[in-house]
């Protein structure tokens, strides 16, 4: 069965920090995989997006992922993280239908 | 700049109240999604629709919910009756087509609380 796992329900980073949030994935065959974010209050705006091709996906708001087959990983990362990235990270795959299976989801937390 | 919209977005209601969430689509989006989002369990997938005909309502518990698509611009999705249990955010999506790998673009989610 398709299923996403995060591993790290919170993580704390300093801002300016690098930032690495993981996602690890179970699917049959080549997989679509997303990275979406909330912000508290909100709904879900979608940060990325991997198809076939480049294993390294840039997305918005400075952000990357680079998808691993041998791993089954598609990590998400950001070089400098700044206070306002402070938000929920949900890891996705795109199932039969167009439906998306999501993570857990991830909390970032930025102190200054 | 298009976007979902759902309504309400706040509700607290008494428990055994009828419950009803109303969203609109993205003008020209053929696939509406019905997501749940609680601490408990995260993101499920309650219902969708293509085309405005059901395609999977698994996640839905039958005996209290139900969705539909009366046009192509309205999704609704009601709870009667409302319990505790169903406190949660209630996301409405859209997305055109049916790939896999189709943007899903989400409204800003209906926040509900049944006391």
């Amino acid at each position: 069965a398709q299923s996403v796992t995060q591993p790290d329900i919170h993580i704390t980073v300093s801002e300016g920090a690098s930032l690495e949030l993981r996602c690890n994935y179970s699917y049959g065959a080549t997989p679509y995989l997303f990275w979406y974010v909330q912000s508290p209050g909100q709904g879900l705006q979608l940060l990325l997006k991997y198809f076939s091709g480049d294993t390294l996906v840039q997305g918005i708001k400075g952000f990357e992922a680079e998808f691993k087959r041998s791993q089954s990983s598609f990590n998400l990362r950001k070089p400098s993280v700044h206070w306002s990235d402070a938000a929920e990270y949900f890891c996705a795959v795109g199932a039969w239908g167009g439906k998306l299976i999501f993570g857990q989801g991830t909390e970032l937390s930025v102190k200054p | 700049d298009a976007r979902v919209t759902q309504t309400p977005r706040h509700k607290v209601t008494e428990m055994g109240q009828e419950v009803t969430m109303r969203c609109q689509p993205i003008l020209g989006h053929n696939t509406v999604f019905w997501y749940r989002q609680t601490m408990m369990q995260g993101l499920e997938l309650l219902a969708y629709f293509r085309n405005r005909a059901p395609l999977d309502d698994s996640g839905m518990p039958k005996d209290r919910f139900s969705a539909e698509m009366p046009d192509a611009t309205l999704a609704t999705l009601k709870i009667q009756p409302s319990e505790p249990r169903d406190s949660a955010v209630y996301f409405c999506a859209s997305a055109l087509g049916e790939r896999s790998g189709n943007t899903i673009y989400f409204g800003e989610g209906s926040w509900l609380t049944v006391v």
